[in-house]
């Protein structure tokens, strides 16, 4: 079953902030988060494996409330380069075998 | 080196015909996945392969047929090309115990005409 993500679309100005929800009808283990620019493959951004750790990619910074089953992506004082379309891969157990996705969110930062 | 590696990265064809996508990986991992984008960006999981064995196979249509010959190939062979098949496809394969990140292929954009 795939994972909910809101908002489906965000516009930022440089400098602003966003947050994006993913949420799951599983128990979570972990939560991959990835951005996928126009035209290429998505890239990976950061696991979370703990309840409540928070972990950062440059001012992109998550967290994952496994209780609550859900995770949220933080984009701070935004750059044009963190346009893209963000997704979240939430993973029920240690060994998963299906990383599944949703249907992201697509950030636009203009300047 | 490149990780993980499709070809073609363009394939254009009539409807009725069948193709193959190639996917290889060189980082060792024994997963692989097949993904289906649409239009939309939707980024649907089709198949994932553990050591070389299907593991996940998500309601996709019998005309998709996925094979790997070994942990570091996952091919997909689509028969009887359909528009409705038209989408980007990626591949990605990661370590299924390490818990860490999934690496894609650029991806292969089919268009079905």
């Amino acid at each position: 079953q795939q994972p909910v993500q809101s908002p489906q679309a965000v516009i930022l100005r440089e400098g602003e902030d966003a947050v994006i929800n993913c949420s799951s009808s599983k128990a979570l283990y972990s939560v991959h988060w990835y951005r996928q620019k126009h035209g290429e493959a998505p890239v990976f951004l950061m696991i979370l494996l703990k309840g409540g750790e928070q972990k950062g990619h440059e001012k992109i910074s998550a967290s994952f409330n496994e209780k609550k089953q859900q995770s949220s992506l933080y984009l701070t004082a935004s750059q044009l380069s963190y346009s893209g379309t963000y997704f979240c891969g939430p993973t029920p157990r240690s060994n998963d075998y299906k990383l599944s996705f949703g249907a992201g969110t697509t950030v636009t930062v203009r300047a | 080196d490149t990780a993980v590696s499709q070809t073609p990265k363009y394939l254009v064809t009539q409807m009725g015909n069948d193709k193959s996508i190639k996917c290889e990986q060189n980082l060792g991992h024994d997963t692989m996945y097949w993904y289906k984008q649409d239009s939309k960006k939707f980024l649907k999981i089709m198949f994932s392969y553990n050591n070389k064995e299907l593991i996940i196979n998500e309601t996709v249509p019998n005309r998709f047929s996925p094979k790997s010959p070994d942990k570091a190939h996952l091919n997909l062979h689509i028969n009887s090309l359909e528009l409705g098949d038209s989408a980007v496809y990626f591949c990605a394969s990661s370590h299924s115990q390490r818990n860490t990140e999934a690496f894609f292929g650029q991806g292969t954009r089919l268009t079905v005409v």
